[in-house]
């Protein structure tokens, strides 16, 4: 089955700095791959999808993610960090039919002013 | 844009009882799952189903069954809740591509 891992259970980051969140697949056909950010007693909401069209990905709250065969990771960035962005962020990959999501373990993003 | 309810934010329940968790999607998804999510284990997927009436098991299905008899509802039925079962689920619908699905806001299940 395809999977991830999440490099970091938790990652602090100063505002205004550049957020970094790793992910690696394992997969033994071309995944599609998924970021998603859950708020405290919130369900979660999808930032971002790969399915393989464009390596780099754009998704909402200034996120992006690009997709490199070669390293297979899909890390998840964004360029400067808002107090708002603290969350966990979970990293997924779609399995074959009917498309289960295989999740990791979570990140959880801590924001310091 | 696709709305999935959760019956229940919160609930609590005694050991032994017959729990019932409902969740409804309004956009005629065929695929619909339910995960648990805990504390450094992520989320983990219980049940899933592609179709009325069909459903498969994920990976931690003991201890749980559901039902699917209608397009819109996947009901997660703990049989007899243990303490175990104390968690946070949530339930996602998707249509038939592989394109992410959408999340019910959870419900917190407290098995006392």
């Amino acid at each position: 089955a395809q999977s991830v891992t999440q490099l970091g259970s938790h990652v602090s980051v100063s505002e205004g700095a550049l957020v970094l969140l790793r992910c690696n697949y394992s997969s033994s056909v071309p995944p599609y791959l998924f970021w998603y950010v859950q708020y405290p007693n919130q369900g979660l909401q999808l930032l971002l999808k790969y399915t393989s069209a464009a390596t780099l990905v754009k998704g909402i709250n200034g996120f992006e993610a690009e997709f490199k065969k070669s390293e297979t990771s899909f890390h998840l960035t964004k360029p400067s960090a808002h107090m708002s962005d603290a969350a966990e962020y979970f990293c997924a990959v779609s399995d074959l039919a009917p498309f289960a999501l295989n999740f990791g373990k979570g990140t959880s993003l801590l924001v310091t002013p | 844009d696709v709305k999935v309810t959760q019956s229940s934010r919160y609930l609590v329940k005694r050991t032994g009882e017959k729990v019932f968790l409902e969740c409804v999607q309004d956009m005629d998804h065929e695929n619909m799952f339910w995960y648990r999510q805990d504390p450094g284990l992520g989320l983990r997927l219980i049940y899933f189903s592609y179709d009325v009436k069909m459903k498969e098991k994920g990976d931690i299905p003991e201890g749980y069954s559901v039902s699917r008899e209608k397009k819109e509802r996947f009901s997660l039925i703990l049989e007899s809740a243990s303490t175990n079962q104390t968690s946070m689920y949530l339930c996602a619908s998707g249509g038939r591509t592989n394109y992410g699905y959408t999340f019910g806001s959870g419900t917190r299940l407290t098995v006392v």
